[in-house]
Protein backbone atom coordinates (compact mmCIF):
# COMPACT_ATOMS: atom_id res chain seq x y z
CA UNK A 1 0.00 0.00 0.00
CA UNK A 2 1.29 3.71 -0.82
CA UNK A 3 -0.15 7.02 0.09
CA UNK A 4 -3.15 7.36 2.52
CA UNK A 5 -5.80 4.15 2.25
CA UNK A 6 -9.24 4.72 4.23
CA UNK A 7 -11.76 1.94 4.67
CA UNK A 8 -14.43 1.29 4.51
CA UNK A 9 -14.58 3.35 1.40
CA UNK A 10 -18.74 3.39 1.46
CA UNK A 11 -20.70 2.92 4.35
CA UNK A 12 -24.66 2.87 5.30
CA UNK A 13 -25.58 2.94 8.63
CA UNK A 14 -28.90 3.84 10.65
CA UNK A 15 -28.29 6.47 13.14
CA UNK A 16 -28.07 4.11 16.27
CA UNK A 17 -25.20 2.22 15.10
CA UNK A 18 -21.81 2.51 16.13
CA UNK A 19 -19.28 2.28 13.47
CA UNK A 20 -15.46 3.48 12.86
CA UNK A 21 -13.79 4.82 9.88
CA UNK A 22 -9.71 3.68 9.56
CA UNK A 23 -7.27 5.67 7.76
CA UNK A 24 -3.69 4.80 7.30
CA UNK A 25 -0.69 6.31 6.09
CA UNK A 26 1.99 4.95 4.54
CA UNK A 27 4.61 8.41 3.78
CA UNK A 28 5.92 8.64 7.13
CA UNK A 29 4.14 11.67 7.83
CA UNK A 30 3.97 13.40 11.59
CA UNK A 31 0.24 14.88 11.57
CA UNK A 32 -3.10 13.87 10.52
CA UNK A 33 -6.30 15.24 9.57
CA UNK A 34 -10.12 14.17 9.41
CA UNK A 35 -12.41 16.27 6.97
CA UNK A 36 -16.02 16.48 6.02
CA UNK A 37 -17.40 16.97 2.54
CA UNK A 38 -20.68 17.85 2.17
CA UNK A 39 -22.79 18.71 -1.21
CA UNK A 40 -22.12 22.42 -1.83
CA UNK A 41 -20.06 23.11 0.63
CA UNK A 42 -16.37 23.80 1.31
CA UNK A 43 -14.09 21.13 2.86
CA UNK A 44 -14.54 21.88 6.65
CA UNK A 45 -11.87 20.68 8.92
CA UNK A 46 -12.31 18.55 11.77
CA UNK A 47 -9.37 17.11 13.68
CA UNK A 48 -5.71 17.87 13.20
CA UNK A 49 -3.58 15.25 15.30
CA UNK A 50 -0.16 16.59 15.17
CA UNK A 51 2.83 13.55 16.76
CA UNK A 52 -0.26 12.21 17.82
CA UNK A 53 -1.70 14.43 19.63
CA UNK A 54 -4.76 16.08 19.12
CA UNK A 55 -4.09 20.10 18.59
CA UNK A 56 -7.04 21.24 16.81
CA UNK A 57 -11.05 20.58 17.29
CA UNK A 58 -13.43 22.42 15.13
CA UNK A 59 -16.16 22.18 17.13
CA UNK A 60 -17.26 19.20 16.17
CA UNK A 61 -20.31 17.04 17.60
CA UNK A 62 -19.21 14.74 20.05
CA UNK A 63 -20.92 11.88 17.84
CA UNK A 64 -17.69 12.06 16.54
CA UNK A 65 -15.26 10.68 18.13
CA UNK A 66 -11.36 10.77 16.99
CA UNK A 67 -8.55 8.24 17.59
CA UNK A 68 -5.34 8.42 16.42
CA UNK A 69 -3.35 5.33 18.24
CA UNK A 70 0.31 6.17 16.11
CA UNK A 71 1.36 8.72 13.77
CA UNK A 72 0.34 5.80 11.07
CA UNK A 73 -3.38 5.39 11.95
CA UNK A 74 -6.83 7.76 12.69
CA UNK A 75 -9.88 6.48 13.49
CA UNK A 76 -13.26 7.97 13.14
CA UNK A 77 -15.44 6.51 15.65
CA UNK A 78 -19.17 7.09 14.58
CA UNK A 79 -22.77 6.87 17.05
CA UNK A 80 -25.65 7.82 16.88
CA UNK A 81 -25.10 9.93 13.94
CA UNK A 82 -27.92 12.30 11.85
CA UNK A 83 -29.06 12.33 8.76
CA UNK A 84 -27.22 15.70 7.66
CA UNK A 85 -23.71 13.80 8.81
CA UNK A 86 -24.09 12.07 5.17
CA UNK A 87 -21.41 13.11 3.69
CA UNK A 88 -17.92 12.35 2.13
CA UNK A 89 -15.13 12.22 5.28
CA UNK A 90 -11.57 12.38 3.58
CA UNK A 91 -8.58 11.60 5.88
CA UNK A 92 -5.38 14.14 5.11
CA UNK A 93 -1.64 13.56 6.72
CA UNK A 94 1.28 15.75 6.08
CA UNK A 95 4.85 16.26 7.45
CA UNK A 96 4.87 19.19 9.41
CA UNK A 97 8.17 21.54 9.66
CA UNK A 98 8.99 24.04 12.12
CA UNK A 99 9.31 26.49 8.97
CA UNK A 100 7.01 26.27 5.83
CA UNK A 101 4.19 25.07 4.59
CA UNK A 102 3.56 21.41 3.14
CA UNK A 103 0.89 19.71 1.27
CA UNK A 104 -1.70 17.35 2.76
CA UNK A 105 -2.15 14.52 1.01
CA UNK A 106 -5.77 12.23 0.98
CA UNK A 107 -7.17 9.45 1.12
CA UNK A 108 -9.79 8.60 -1.20
CA UNK A 109 -12.68 8.87 1.07
CA UNK A 110 -15.17 7.25 2.64
CA UNK A 111 -18.72 8.01 1.45
CA UNK A 112 -20.97 7.66 4.81
CA UNK A 113 -24.85 7.63 4.58
CA UNK A 114 -27.22 8.01 7.39
CA UNK A 115 -30.69 6.57 7.20
CA UNK B 1 -10.63 35.84 9.31
CA UNK B 2 -9.09 33.94 7.13
CA UNK B 3 -11.66 32.59 3.97
CA UNK B 4 -10.81 31.74 -0.09
CA UNK B 5 -13.52 32.66 -2.50
CA UNK B 6 -13.79 30.92 -5.53
CA UNK B 7 -16.71 32.60 -7.80
CA UNK B 8 -16.81 29.97 -10.91
CA UNK B 9 -19.15 27.19 -10.11
CA UNK B 10 -18.40 25.61 -13.50
CA UNK B 11 -16.04 26.23 -16.22
CA UNK B 12 -15.82 24.84 -19.72
CA UNK B 13 -12.48 24.50 -21.96
CA UNK B 14 -11.75 23.34 -25.25
CA UNK B 15 -9.66 20.66 -25.33
CA UNK B 16 -5.96 21.75 -26.04
CA UNK B 17 -6.54 25.26 -24.89
CA UNK B 18 -5.64 27.09 -21.57
CA UNK B 19 -8.33 27.83 -19.23
CA UNK B 20 -7.73 30.29 -15.87
CA UNK B 21 -9.51 28.76 -12.57
CA UNK B 22 -9.59 31.94 -9.67
CA UNK B 23 -9.21 32.47 -6.70
CA UNK B 24 -8.61 35.10 -4.56
CA UNK B 25 -8.04 35.12 -0.42
CA UNK B 26 -8.61 37.34 2.56
CA UNK B 27 -5.97 36.97 5.36
CA UNK B 28 -4.66 39.43 7.77
CA UNK B 29 -1.22 37.45 8.23
CA UNK B 30 1.72 37.97 6.79
CA UNK B 31 2.97 34.51 6.14
CA UNK B 32 1.21 31.43 4.72
CA UNK B 33 0.76 29.10 1.58
CA UNK B 34 -1.69 28.71 -1.18
CA UNK B 35 -2.71 25.61 -2.36
CA UNK B 36 -4.68 23.97 -5.23
CA UNK B 37 -6.18 20.59 -5.34
CA UNK B 38 -8.08 18.80 -7.85
CA UNK B 39 -10.75 16.24 -6.79
CA UNK B 40 -11.99 13.85 -9.93
CA UNK B 41 -15.69 11.71 -9.71
CA UNK B 42 -13.64 9.13 -7.14
CA UNK B 43 -13.67 11.74 -4.26
CA UNK B 44 -9.60 11.54 -3.90
CA UNK B 45 -7.97 15.26 -3.49
CA UNK B 46 -4.78 15.57 -5.61
CA UNK B 47 -2.48 18.40 -4.76
CA UNK B 48 -1.24 20.24 -7.85
CA UNK B 49 0.98 23.02 -6.91
CA UNK B 50 1.86 25.34 -3.82
CA UNK B 51 2.67 29.52 -3.57
CA UNK B 52 4.25 31.04 -0.01
CA UNK B 53 3.46 34.30 0.70
CA UNK B 54 7.04 35.06 1.00
CA UNK B 55 7.97 33.19 -2.69
CA UNK B 56 8.69 36.28 -5.47
CA UNK B 57 8.65 33.68 -8.76
CA UNK B 58 5.44 31.99 -9.24
CA UNK B 59 5.32 28.63 -9.00
CA UNK B 60 4.59 26.08 -11.84
CA UNK B 61 4.61 22.56 -12.16
CA UNK B 62 3.70 20.77 -15.26
CA UNK B 63 0.88 21.99 -17.34
CA UNK B 64 -0.40 24.23 -13.88
CA UNK B 65 0.75 27.39 -12.73
CA UNK B 66 -0.11 29.55 -10.71
CA UNK B 67 -0.63 33.40 -11.20
CA UNK B 68 0.00 34.55 -7.38
CA UNK B 69 -1.00 38.48 -7.10
CA UNK B 70 0.06 39.32 -3.68
CA UNK B 71 -1.76 42.82 -3.42
CA UNK B 72 -4.58 41.60 -5.04
CA UNK B 73 -4.81 38.72 -2.98
CA UNK B 74 -5.50 36.85 -5.56
CA UNK B 75 -4.05 33.11 -6.43
CA UNK B 76 -5.57 31.53 -10.06
CA UNK B 77 -4.98 28.21 -10.97
CA UNK B 78 -3.32 28.34 -15.02
CA UNK B 79 -3.60 25.02 -16.56
CA UNK B 80 -2.52 24.55 -20.12
CA UNK B 81 -3.27 22.32 -23.21
CA UNK B 82 -5.72 21.16 -21.02
CA UNK B 83 -6.46 17.53 -21.46
CA UNK B 84 -9.63 15.52 -20.99
CA UNK B 85 -8.53 13.94 -17.81
CA UNK B 86 -8.55 17.06 -16.60
CA UNK B 87 -12.24 17.26 -15.81
CA UNK B 88 -12.83 17.26 -12.06
CA UNK B 89 -13.70 19.77 -9.59
CA UNK B 90 -10.65 22.20 -8.50
CA UNK B 91 -10.18 23.62 -4.79
CA UNK B 92 -8.34 26.41 -4.05
CA UNK B 93 -7.07 26.07 -0.16
CA UNK B 94 -4.78 28.50 2.32
CA UNK B 95 -3.22 27.61 5.47
CA UNK B 96 -1.93 31.03 7.76
CA UNK B 97 1.10 30.61 9.76
CA UNK B 98 1.80 29.91 13.66
CA UNK B 99 2.30 27.41 15.36
CA UNK B 100 -1.97 27.84 16.56
CA UNK B 101 -2.57 26.84 12.99
CA UNK B 102 -1.05 23.61 13.05
CA UNK B 103 -2.52 22.02 9.62
CA UNK B 104 -5.29 24.40 9.40
CA UNK B 105 -6.27 24.32 5.42
CA UNK B 106 -9.53 26.65 4.47
CA UNK B 107 -10.85 25.76 1.29
CA UNK B 108 -12.91 27.62 -0.99
CA UNK B 109 -16.20 26.12 -2.42
CA UNK B 110 -14.14 24.75 -5.46
CA UNK B 111 -15.01 25.32 -9.40
CA UNK B 112 -15.80 22.48 -12.01
CA UNK B 113 -13.88 22.39 -14.62
CA UNK B 114 -15.61 20.51 -18.30
CA UNK B 115 -12.82 19.86 -20.65
CA UNK B 116 -14.24 19.42 -24.30
CA UNK B 117 -13.31 17.01 -27.08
Amino acid sequence: ETGVTQTPRHLVMGMTNKKSLKCEQHLGHNAMYWYKQSAKKPLELMFVYSLEERVENNSVPSRFSPECPNSSHLFLHLHTLQPEDSALYLCASSHERLAGFNEQFFGPGTRLTVL
Amino acid sequence: AQKITQTQPGMFVQEKEAVTLDCTYDTSDQSYGLFWYKQPSSGEMIFLIYQGSYDEQNATEGRYSLNFQKARKSANLVISASQLGDSAMYFCAMREGGTGNTGKLIFGQGTTLQVKP
